[in-house]
């Protein structure tokens, strides 16, 4: 079968960093994704990474290693409008079609 | 800005009821999918479809089926509904090669 594995809930404090893991297995393999949700809001896109290695965008960074079959998603400086639940997604297939995880909650405490 | 629109935000239907879900994106995308979203089991995939007229299955495409009559419209039916559909339903659509998607605001439908 396929599936992605993460973490169920992650908690945090203001300023600190956190690191969400998600490992994955799939019968096929072209690149990962991540996507935040806040409660009652649409999930919207973070991330993608074809290629091994770190993707930077501002405070947020994601990694792969497909030799790992393994990502993660590194939050800097937490605000606390970072809570929210956060979705590793495969595309596991040559069209559009995503398999996500379970996805993380994240809690950022004062 | 993108937009994915869905029909209603919140749905109670009867068991037993059709019920259709309807999705609309103003960007021309030729990809649109239905996924359903219930606690601990993230969103999972019902159906999608890559062009006009053209549909697959998802993951879990029984008790539902879609039709996509207009490029810009996506719709989901549920033939019969039943109490274990009741969920939180989002739609999202995608350009041809991108790989972002981008969702709308999701429908919760209770079924009683």
């Amino acid at each position: 079968g396929q599936s992605l594995e993460q973490p169920s809930e992650v908690t945090a404090v203001e300023g600190a960093i956190v690191q969400i893991n998600c490992t994955y297995q799939t019968s096929g393999f072209y690149g990962l994704s991540w996507y935040q949700q806040h409660d009652g809001g649409a999930p919207t896109f973070l991330s993608y990474n074809a290629l091994d290695g770190l993707e930077e965008t501002g405070r947020f960074s994601s990694f792969l290693s497909r030799s790992d079959s393994y990502g993660y998603l590194l939050l800097q400086e937490l605000q606390m409008k970072d809570s929210a639940s956060y979705f590793c997604a495969v595309k596991a297939h040559q069209g559009g079609k995503l398999i996500f995880g379970q996805g993380t909650e994240l809690s950022v405490k004062p | 800005d993108v937009k994915v629109t869905q029909s209603s935000r919140y749905l109670v239907k009867r068991t037993g009821e059709k019920v259709f879900l309807e999705c609309v994106q103003d960007m021309d995308h030729e990809n649109m999918f239905w996924y359903r979203q219930d606690p601990g089991l993230g969103l999972r995939l019902i159906y999608f479809s890559y062009d006009v007229k053209m549909k697959e299955k998802g993951d879990i495409p029984e008790g539902y089926s879609v039709s996509r009559e207009k490029k810009e419209r996506f719709s989901l039916i549920l033939e019969s509904a039943s109490t274990n559909q009741t969920s939180m339903y989002l739609c999202a659509s995608k350009e041809g090669a991108s790989y972002e998607q981008y969702f709308g605001p999701g429908t919760r439908l209770t079924v009683t």
